[in-house]
């Protein structure tokens, strides 16, 4: 398994910048880094993906060093709404069942 | 463009028995893929089909089995259900022609097994 791990749970306030970093040692070649953001009873909506250096949409950055054992999730001024739990997925597509979601980082974000 | 749709949204069966969950992928999209997801835990892979074949499998059962129609559609079935099998299922769509290695998931259906 393309394992990850993630801190379990985050706290931040309203407007502040949050960065959750995701560890992935054994990274092969061929793999993306995904982050997925998800509300309870929902499904896992796609926020972003990256192979190398760093990817920005409108809604969040990505950070990748150059050796890819890890990225960072950057979200810019966070509101009530983005409390939810945030999945760091590795993989390709040919290797989807090799894929590990783990426990996710619940982000909790307080007024 | 319609997203990936899935149905029912709530079921609720007993053990030995068998359900049926119904998956449409996102416009555009020809690979299915299905996932478990247990209270507090992330999303596990059970499979994914591509031209209607079981491509890649997860470490699952055989009770839990699956379809892909022609016009992409899947379903997943689960026999002789277990108290442990109760979980949100998940359907994830992609497309090796168009950024095959992003997955878009549906809002997921809710199996409860008493």
């Amino acid at each position: 398994l393309a394992k990850t791990t993630q801190p379990i749970s985050m706290d931040s306030y309203e407007g502040q910048e949050v960065n959750i970093t995701c560890s992935h040692n054994n990274i092969a070649t061929n793999d993306y880094i995904t982050w997925y953001q998800q509300f309870p009873s929902q499904g896992p909506r796609f926020i972003i993906q990256g192979y190398k250096t760093k990817v920005t949409n409108e809604v969040a950055s990505l950070f990748i060093p150059a050796d890819r054992k890890s990225s960072t999730l950057s979200l810019p001024r966070v509101s009530l709404s983005d409390t939810a739990v945030y999945y760091c997925l590795v993989g390709a597509h040919e290797n989807f069942n090799k894929c590990y979601f783990g426990s996710g980082t619940k982000l909790n974000v307080k007024p | 463009d319609a997203g990936v749709t899935q149905s029912p949204t709530h079921l609720i069966k007993t053990r030995g028995q068998q359900v049926t969950l119904r998956c449409s992928p996102k416009s555009g999209h020809d690979t299915v893929s299905w996932y478990q997801q247990a209270l507090g835990q992330g999303p596990q892979f059970i499979f994914q089909y591509y031209e209607e074949e079981e491509r890649q499998r997860g470490n699952f059962p055989d009770r839990f089995s699956g379809h892909q129609f022609p016009n992409y559609s899947s379903e997943l079935n689960v026999n002789a259900l277990l108290l442990g099998d109760s979980a949100l299922y998940l359907c994830a769509s992609s497309s090796p022609a168009v950024g095959a290695d992003t997955q878009y998931f549906g809002p997921g259906t809710r199996l409860t097994v008493l």
